[in-house]
């Protein structure tokens, strides 16, 4: 079991551009959640899919955007990249049907440097 | 809402020293509470999971966290050190009609001396 499995692991991106970060789930698991980690700081939550739909969200703004495809797998964008969105950004997943207080399996993460 | 508020945000032990890493909590209803470990350019790995049953838990590398209400914390302890247990913790609190979403806190770099 490969885990949940994140892409790329690091990438630079210029202010202004978008970025597609992806992330693929445990295997067996129907939950993704995305978290963004700004340095020293705690993971905060941006959105969770479920079922392909966003359930969830954080106090991120529109530019924060993603989609669950129906393998499960998923991509979260930002559009008008902003310094302030350099963060290791987290993925988790889970499994809805274990309950709310099921484990969370998070990736690796991947890095974005906006410059 | 929920929060998570741990204290001291650098924590120094001796090898074979006790680990205590403090963590308090905020929900108006009844809480899950996590402890996630993270090394280095790593994502997060789960310690322990208190969800309602024993209010001493017991987690991975020896570590435990007893939940006590009255006192609203979740800390975070382990009798004997290890140089291995450097990394960075963090406290984090669900509730069930919040789904899976994690509330984390700052988080705690520990560092083990020899």
């Amino acid at each position: 079991d490969a885990g949940v499995t994140q892409s790329p692991t690091h990438l630079i991106k210029t202010r202004g551009q978008q970025v597609t970060l992806r992330c693929s789930p445990k295997s067996g698991h129907d939950t993704v959640s995305w978290y963004q980690q700004a340095l020293g700081q705690g993971p905060q939550f941006i959105f969770q899919y479920y079922e392909e739909e966003e359930r969830q969200r954080g106090n991120f703004p529109d530019r924060f955007s993603g989609h669950q495809f129906p393998n499960y797998s998923s991509e979260l964008n930002v559009n008008a990249l902003l310094l302030g969105d350099s963060a290791l950004y987290l993925c988790a997943s889970s499994l809805l049907t274990q309950g709310w207080n099921t484990e969370a399996f998070f990736g690796q993460g991947t890095r974005l440097t906006v410059v | 809402a929920q929060s998570v508020t741990q204290l001291g945000s650098h924590v120094s032990v001796s090898e074979g020293a006790l680990v205590l890493l403090r963590c308090n909590y905020s929900s108006s209803v009844p809480p899950y509470l996590f402890w996630y470990v993270q090394y280095p350019n790593q994502g997060l790995q789960l310690l322990l999971k208190y969800t309602s049953a024993a209010t001493l838990v017991k987690g991975i590398n020896g570590f435990e966290a007893e939940f006590k209400k009255s006192e609203t914390s979740f800390h975070l302890t382990k009798p004997s050190a290890h140089m291995s247990d450097a990394a960075e913790y963090f406290c984090a609190v669900s509730v069930a009609t919040s789904g899976s979403r994690l509330t984390f806190g700052e988080g705690t770099q520990l560092t083990v001396n020899p």
